[in-house]
């Protein structure tokens, strides 16, 4: 079965302190690494899909890697509207998304 | 205009009845789903729907009925509530499925539906 851990499960920066989530996983035949941001009380919004091991992606202040293993989800000098809760899901052989339980990060001014 | 819209957005109800959620999407996506988001957080895949037809089902009691009448709605028909059907659902869309690389499989979320079963 598809296993994905996020780590750590919460995060508190201070703003401008860049920091970086961490996602491994484990997975047969990997079709696609996801990230995704979900504010409170609202679905998960897309941010990056990865697909091979070496892939990298921005936007804004948000960067994310990928290797066999894992994904970073890395955060350059964060401002407080980048707090929310980032989710990280694995997509294998099949439709469905595989999702870990995510990292809540609060940036504080 | 919300791409991927789900209603109600709250619901809540009695042990034993029977409720429906709705969602529709307006981007044109063949494949629809149902996740559940438990009060730890994990999004779990309920069913799968690809032009109507169900492709994933997964361990789901079948107090849980999913109805696709077009490619463009996926409702949720749950009877004989329980306890611990309370939850956030949420419904999504992509393109494609079957795992095809490209961004046709990027799966987009509506705002979810928080059921609370008393």
């Amino acid at each position: 079965e598809d296993q994905v851990t996020q780590s750590p499960e919460a995060l508190r920066l201070q703003e401008g302190e860049s920091s970086s989530l961490n996602c491994s996983y484990t997975v047969s035949g990997l079709r696609g690494l996801f990230w995704y941001r979900q504010d409170p009380g609202k679905g998960p919004e897309f941010l990056f899909t990865l697909y091979s091991a070496g892939e990298e992606k921005e936007k804004e202040r948000l960067k994310a890697t990928l290797t066999k293993k894992e994904s970073f989800l890395h955060i350059t000098a964060p401002k407080p509207e980048d707090s929310a809760t980032y989710l990280c899901a694995v997509q294998a052989d099949d439709y469905k998304l595989s999702f870990g339980a995510g990292t809540t990060v609060t940036v504080r001014a | 205009d919300t791409a991927v819209s789900q209603t109600p957005k709250y619901l809540v109800t009695q042990m034993g009845n029977d409720k429906s959620i709705k969602c529709e999407q307006n981007l044109g996506h063949d494949t629809m789903y149902w996740y559940k988001q438990d009060s730890k957080k994990f999004l779990k895949i309920m069913f799968s729907y690809n032009n109507k037809e169900l492709i994933i089902n997964e361990t789901v009691p079948n107090r849980f009925s999913p109805k696709s009448p077009d490619k463009a709605h996926l409702n949720l028909h749950i009877n004989s509530l329980e306890l611990g059907d309370s939850a956030v659902y949420f419904c999504a869309s992509s393109q494609v499925g079957g795992g095809r690389k490209g961004s046709k499989n990027i799966q987009y979320f509506g705002a979810g539906t928080r059921l609370s079963v008393l």
